[in-house]
Order: structure tokens, then C-alpha cells, then sequence
């Protein structure tokens, strides 16, 4: 069953803006991890947060986790055109046999 | 140098059709996977092997069956094929996902499948 949803579906946003996208989930969970798929290719590993951590930084990219509301933000910071791409959000829940379970994305354009 | 690869990259074929795909990682992982996504890009697990064991089986329909002749690689074979299979098919693979520090997964690149 799915798991993560994100929101917006899809954002639109000028160069040098901050793009922020959220995912909720449903279970409890041992890690969340953020996905990035440029049209036509395989999903890229962008950064993974763990349940017992807040937040966490990997470049322009911010992640934030909030277990109790169980959620999730990305933030993007200054966007450059190549950010164009759908992300998505994974949860890995706490099973014996820790599964991602993946949301629908989100599709980001960034206008140059 | 390619980490995780797929063949063919598009595989189109009839109705009712046998067909495979492979898939070959070079990392060294112990844990391969099989994904489906569909056109609203909806990402799906359908199999997981670690150490050419089957792990996750995920109400598959029974015409999908997957290969895993050796750690490095994880096949899949579809019998029967239907319209509705039409979609990407992504391998990943990963170190250990029950051990911290080995849970991201590496995908492959995709093979669109289009079943006519």
C-alpha cells in the first residue's frame, strides 16, 4: 500500500527561488529517503534521515522529519534549472524485512 | 563503469508474449530489487532478493518471476504478457537495508515496456 504522499504534485518556480516540497506517511518508520528522477532516467539516492534525527543538510539540500506529525519537508535552496526533475519521498518501515515504499512524487520545474 | 544496468532499455511486444529483462549491479550489494512504475510514475517494489534469496514478494501476479542466478544479478521473467504490464521496470540494489549506513537503494536506469 503507499505510503509516502508529497505535496504540491507539482511546483513551478524562477532560478534562484527556494523550492519546498513535503511527504506525509502512515506507519512508523526507521528511516524516510528523499529520491530524484530526471525524465527517462533511474531514481538517485539524495539524501537519507533517520528516524531518531530532525534534520539533516547535504549541499543545497535541507531535509527535515517530524515523527509525530509524520512528515517530512525537502527544501532546495537557490534552484538552478538542472533541479528540474520529479522527486519523491521513501519510507523504510520497521519490519523485519524493511521494505521503501515510495510516494507519488512531485514534479519541480525550474524556469531559467 | 555503469553501478546498476538493465536489458533492453525498451522492450515492446504482443499480447500474450514471454519476455525478460536483466539485470546486472557491480557494486558488490547483497540485496537486489525489482520496481514497477506505472505511467502516473508511481513507483512500486515488486521483489527483493538478498544473497539470491527471496525476501519481499509483493502480490505479484504469478506470470513475474524473477532470477537470481548470483548475487550480481536479478532477472525477470514475464509470461503472458498483458497490456496492463505496460509500464518502466527499474532494478535497484542496496548493501543491507537492516544494517544503518546500508539502506540506500542504486537504481538502474529502467526498462520501458510496452505491451501491445
Amino acid at each position: 500500500s503507499q505510503q509516502g504522499e508529497e505535496d504540491p504534485q507539482a511546483l513551478s518556480i524562477q532560478e534562484g527561488e527556494n523550492a519546498t516540497m513535503n511527504c506525509s506517511y502512515k506507519t512508523s518508520i526507521n528511516n524516510l529517503q528523499w529520491y530524484r528522477q530526471n525524465s527517462g532516467r533511474g531514481l538517485v539516492h539524495l539524501i537519507l534521515i533517520r528516524s531518531n534525527e530532525r534534520e539533516k543538510h547535504s549541499g543545497r539540500l535541507r531535509v527535515t522529519l517530524d515523527t509525530s506529525k509524520k512528515s517530512s519537508s525537502l527544501l532546495i535552496t537557490a534552484s538552478r534549472a538542472a533541479d528540474t526533475a520529479s522527486y519523491f519521498c521513501a519510507t523504510a518501515d520497521t519490519g523485519a524485512n524493511s521494505k521503501l515504499t515510495f510516494g507519488k512524487g512531485i514534479t519541480l520545474s525550474v524556469r531559467p | 563503469d555503469t553501478a546498476v544496468s538493465q536489458t533492453p532499455k525498451y522492450l515492446v511486444t504482443q499480447m500474450g508474449n514471454d519476455k525478460s529483462i536483466k539485470c546486472e549491479q557491480n557494486l558488490g550489494h547483497d540485496t537486489m530489487y525489482w520496481y514497477k512504475q506505472d505511467s502516473k510514475k508511481f513507483l512500486k517494489i515488486m521483489f527483493s532478493y538478498n544473497n539470491k534469496e527471496l525476501i519481499i514478494n509483493e502480490t505479484v501476479p504469478n506470470r513475474f518471476s524473477p532470477k537470481s542466478p548470483d548475487k550480481a544479478h536479478l532477472n525477470l521473467h514475464i509470461n503472458s504478457l498483458e497490456l496492463g504490464d505496460s509500464a518502466v521496470y527499474f532494478c535497484a540494489s542496496s548493501q543491507d537495508p537492516s544494517f544503518i549506513g546500508e539502506e540506500t537503494q542504486y537504481f538502474g536506469p529502467g526498462t520501458r515496456l510496452l505491451v501491445l
